[in-house]
């Protein structure tokens, strides 16, 4: 079985300049999860999907950040413009549903950095 | 979500028993509690979960405390590939959609 598929794995963009990553989950995950790792800390979750409807974005910095999921199935995070302190690891995971029971899969990251 | 609390790091020698430990004082009834490692440059990976009873999977054994107060993750031969950090994190099954929430985790070191 494939895993979650993220691109690209490197990024290096100057402030004040837009990024967009990309992220594939495990075929048949309803539940799409992005988060944020800032070095040092665990992921902290920026958004969460289900299907192709938001379900949780509280902590998404709405001012720069977006996210979509078009049909359901491949999403994308967009940073715009960016701030050096959202040099971090991008994460993306998918679970086959949104419940507490279900295991979330994560990808390898895309790894940020904002000069 | 309550919150758990880990050691920062620990050391273990190589094919030698880990144990790594979880307090969640404030774990409710409906509280699952869940591991997930990170290995170095990866997604953080599902290890095992558990509400009362201890769990033993291919991976690891999980073993809680009677009073749910505290909990054990056992790796019963560390191995290199076992080198990584590792996250208690309380999950509730109360309602339907709870995330992930990632403290600091453990770092485990195995040494050859």
């Amino acid at each position: 079985e494939a895993g979650v598929a993220q691109s690209p794995r490197y990024k290096i963009i100057e402030k004040r300049q837009s990024v967009a990553f990309w992220c594939n989950p495990i075929s048949g995950h309803a539940t799409l999860y992005w988060y944020q790792q800032i070095l040092g800390q665990g992921p902290k979750l920026l958004i969460q999907f289900q299907n192709n409807g938001v379900v949780d974005d509280s902590q998404l910095p709405k001012d720069r950040f977006s996210a979509e999921r078009l049909k359901g199935v491949d999403s994308t995070l967009k940073i715009q413009p960016a701030k050096l302190e959202d040099s971090a690891v991008y994460l993306c995971a998918s679970s086959l549903a949104a419940g507490s029971h279900y295991e979330q899969y994560f990808g390898p990251g895309t790894r940020l950095t904002v000069t | 979500d309550a919150k758990t609390t880990q050691p920062n790091s620990m050391e273990s020698n190589e094919e030698e028993p880990v144990h790594l430990p979880c307090n969640h004082s404030t774990i409710s009834g409906t509280d699952y509690i869940h591991w997930y490692r990170q290995l170095p440059s990866q997604g953080p990976e599902y290890v095992i979960h558990g509400l009362t009873s201890n769990v033993n999977n291919r991976m690891a054994s999980l073993a809680i405390a009677e009073d749910r107060k505290s909990s054990t993750l056992i790796l019963h031969r560390a191995t290199l590939r076992d080198a990584a950090v590792y996250y208690c994190i309380l999950r509730s099954y109360n309602s339907g959609n709870t995330p992930l929430v990632f403290g600091k985790g453990t770092r485990l070191s195995v040494i050859a």
